[in-house]
C-alpha cells in the first residue's frame, strides 16, 4: 500500500510561476523526502526534512512538514522548463531500516 | 565515482524464463534496495539488505529472490518470469549512519526495463 499520496497527480504551469505539490502520509515517520525523476531516468534526491523540522529550504525549493496533519508540501519557485519532471514524496517510517515508501508522484510540466 | 550502476538496462523475457539483475554501488553504502515502478503506482519495495550477507522482504517480494554476497553488489533474480513482472526496476543504496552528511538519502540507479511476454 502507498504510504504517501501526492496531490495533484499532474500540474501544468508557465515558466516563472511557482509550483506547489502536496503529500499526505499515514504513519509516524523519521523523515520525509522529495525526489525528482526525469522521463526515463532514475530518481534524484532533492531534499529531506526530519520529523522535528517544520520547514526547510534548498535553492528554489521550500518544503514544509506538518506532522499533526501528516502532510508535506514542496514549493518550487520561479519555475523553469528544465523543472519538468515527476516529483515523488517518500517517507521513512519509524523503526524501518531506511526503507522509504513512495507516493505515486506529481507530473509537473513547465511551459516555456 | 559511478554511483549506482544497474545491468542490464533493457531485457525482454518469455514467460517462464529466468534472469538476474545486477546492482553495483561504489559508495561503500551499507543498505541496498530493489524497487519496482509501475505506471501510476510510484515505487514499491521488493527486497532490501542492511549489510553483506543479509536480505529482507519488502512490500512486494513474491516471485523474486535476492542475494548480497559482497557489500557493493545486490542481485535481484526472477526464477520464472511472469507478465505481471513487466516493470522498471530500480536499485538504490544508502548509508546506515545518521551522522554522515547525506544520511537518509537514497541514491538510485538509472533503472532496468524488463518486459515479460
Amino acid at each position: 500500500s502507498q504510504q504517501g499520496e501526492e496531490d495533484p497527480q499532474a500540474l501544468s504551469i508557465q515558466e516563472g510561476e511557482n509550483a506547489t505539490m502536496n503529500c499526505s502520509y499515514k504513519t509516524s515517520i523519521n523523515n520525509l523526502q522529495w525526489y525528482r525523476q526525469n522521463s526515463g531516468r532514475g530518481l534524484v534526491h532533492l531534499i529531506l526534512i526530519r520529523s522535528n523540522e517544520r520547514e526547510k529550504h534548498s535553492g528554489r525549493l521550500r518544503v514544509t512538514l506538518d506532522t499533526s496533519k501528516k502532510s508535506s508540501s514542496l514549493l518550487i519557485t520561479a519555475s523553469r522548463a528544465a523543472d519538468t519532471a515527476s516529483y515523488f514524496c517518500a517517507t521513512e517510517r519509524v523503526g524501518s531500516a531506511r526503507q522509504l515508501t513512495f507516493g505515486s508522484g506529481t507530473q509537473l510540466t513547465v511551459l516555456p | 565515482n559511478a554511483g549506482v550502476t544497474q545491468t542490464p538496462k533493457f531485457r525482454v523475457l518469455k514467460t517462464g524464463q529466468s534472469m538476474t539483475l545486477l546492482c553495483a554501488q561504489d559508495m561503500n553504502h551499507e543498505y541496498m534496495y530493489w524497487y519496482r515502478q509501475d505506471p501510476g503506482m510510484g515505487l514499491r519495495l521488493i527486497h532490501y539488505s542492511v549489510g553483506e550477507g543479509t536480505t529482507a522482504k519488502g512490500e512486494v517480494p513474491d516471485g523474486y529472490n535476492v542475494s548480497r554476497l559482497k557489500k557493493q553488489n545486490f542481485l535481484l533474480g526472477l526464477e520464472s518470469a511472469a507478465p505481471s513482472q513487466t516493470s522498471v526496476y530500480f536499485c538504490a543504496s544508502s548509508y546506515s549512519s545518521d551522522r554522515v552528511r547525506r544520511a537518509g538519502e537514497l541514491f538510485f540507479g538509472e533503472g532496468s526495463r524488463l518486459t515479460v511476454l
